[in-house]
């Protein structure tokens, strides 16, 4: 009930093309669902987030869908480019102070 | 430059050998936890700290402890490390308005390597 799900572990895209990366989560009780990126030897940084009361957000070339029946949420990174590489983890929250995380999202771009 | 700061980022130990991984932040965040990140587990949490002296557990508390005696700063302590407590581990700080309030953000570290042999 504590998991938040993250699929596919690893991801090729075209440069220019859309990478899609999905989560999905049991307990309803969580509120908030960010998008974290993460550069080999570096830490996590955020990326994007959203509440259930909205389907969508867009920053950029960035999107968050929300599907709050279906209890699944992804990312939509539009027009990718190699500078995109990195790993991504979607999170969901427990608390206002704990993050549950998803196993994370290694994304290539191929210029 | 507002940044978290760990030390060692690398170390090699063996079971047993108390060590301490610091951290410390420099944006007067109330709010400092400690993650492992092992491959295909995401971040786990170990320890939190809402301000000083005020510390909690996390998911995977087992074999660590901290103390928050300064605002700045938050150890990590493995008495005494064992091979499974081989992971990447990172310290994060926010405000005291936690992770959830709007885009509150939690700065990272850069990380510290830990092998355990």
């Amino acid at each position: 009930q504590q998991q938040v799900k993250q699929s596919p572990q690893s991801l090729i895209v075209q440069k220019g093309g859309i990478s899609i990366i999905n989560c999905a989560y049991e307990n309803t009780a969580f509120d908030y669902f960010p998008w974290y990126q993460q550069f080999p030897g570096k830490g996590p940084a955020l990326l994007i987030a959203i509440r259930p009361d909205v389907s969508e957000k867009k920053e950029g070339r960035f999107t968050i869908s929300f599907n709050k029946s279906a209890k699944q949420f992804s990312l939509h990174i539009m027009d990718s480019q190699p500078g995109d590489s990195a790993t991504y983890f979607c999170a969901a929250s427990i608390t206002d102070y704990q993050l549950i995380w998803g196993a994370g999202t290694k994304l290539i771009i191929k210029p | 430059e507002a940044q978290v700061t760990q030390n060692p980022r690398y170390l090699i130990t063996v079971t047993g050998k108390k060590l301490t991984v610091t951290c410390s932040q420099n944006m007067n965040h109330e709010y400092m936890s400690w993650y492992r990140q092992d491959p295909g587990l995401g971040l786990r949490q170990i320890y939190y700290s809402m301000n000083v002296e005020v510390t909690d557990k996390g998911d995977v508390p087992e074999g660590y402890k901290v103390s928050r005696k300064e605002k700045r700063n938050f150890p990590l302590i493995l008495e005494s490390p064992s091979p499974n407590q081989t992971s990447l581990y990172f310290c994060a700080s926010s405000t005291n308005r936690g992770l959830t309030y709007s885009n509150t953000e939690a700065f990272f570290g850069q990380g510290t390597r830990l092998t355990v042999v």
